[in-house]
């Protein structure tokens, strides 16, 4: 299994829609996760930390799964601005830290 | 809050010559980071430094060097270019180096070597 493995998409997503991607990861022993986002030719950029609980910013809901090693990312009420390709990042091991190859969306007008 | 700076932002230069990319953050962040990115490979980290002083080979270290006299500047110098070095490079800088500490990233330095 890859350290951090992500579906590289597109998803096409219509305006309004709710879209989820998961991301998993190899090492049980990893402790934090994140979600960035980044534009085309642009920085990544930290939209969310995943806590144990599952944690929710706006649109954005983020959750981790121990058992099954994924994380997910849920968008509600997609808008066009949203349309940027999102990178999971995990602690692999020590102070390791692997960012998943990110999996592109596209929101339709 | 300036943040963190790259430059310069584009750059492009001939096989063989010698390149600095600068990276400066205002933050006093304890890590730094360098990555380059480049299609179907994601970002692969080159170098990290943990503190002033202390650095650590990433993932592609061959033709990089680093070096860290001050917390705040983490310069990344291609010793001798050549063209699969052609790529996106960005720094980073986080607080500590792991467990739930974000790293915030440059904008990037696109390096073009012909």
């Amino acid at each position: 299994r890859k350290e951090v493995e992500q579906d590289p998409g597109p998803f096409n997503v219509p305006e309004g829609a709710t879209v989820a991607f998961n991301c998993t990861y190899s090492n049980s022993a990893s402790q934090s996760f994140f979600w960035y986002r980044q534009d085309c030719r642009k920085e990544p950029k930290l939209l969310m930390s995943v806590y144990s609980s599952g944690n929710e910013d706006g649109r954005f809901t983020a959750q981790l799964n121990r058992a099954s090693q994924y994380i997910s990312l849920l968008i509600r009420d997609s808008k066009l601005s949203d349309s940027a390709t999102y990178l999971c990042v995990v602690n692999h091991r020590d102070d390791k830290i692997i960012f998943g190859k990110g999996t592109r969306l596209h929101i339709l007008p | 809050d300036a943040g963190i700076t790259q430059s310069p932002r584009y750059k492009i230069t001939e096989t063989g010559r010698q390149v600095t990319l600068m990276c400066h953050q205002t933050w006093s962040h304890s890590y730094m980071f360098w990555y380059r990115q480049d299609l179907g490979h994601g970002l692969r980290l080159i170098y990290y430094s943990a503190a002033a002083d202390i650095t650590d080979k990433g993932e592609v270290p061959d033709g990089y060097v680093v070096s860290r006299s001050k917390t705040e500047n983490f310069p990344l110098t291609l010793e001798s270019a050549t063209r699969s070095q052609t790529s996106v490079y960005f720094c980073a800088s986080s607080e500590s180096g792991g467990n739930n500490q974000p790293q915030h990233f440059g904008d990037g330095t696109r390096l073009s070597i012909l």
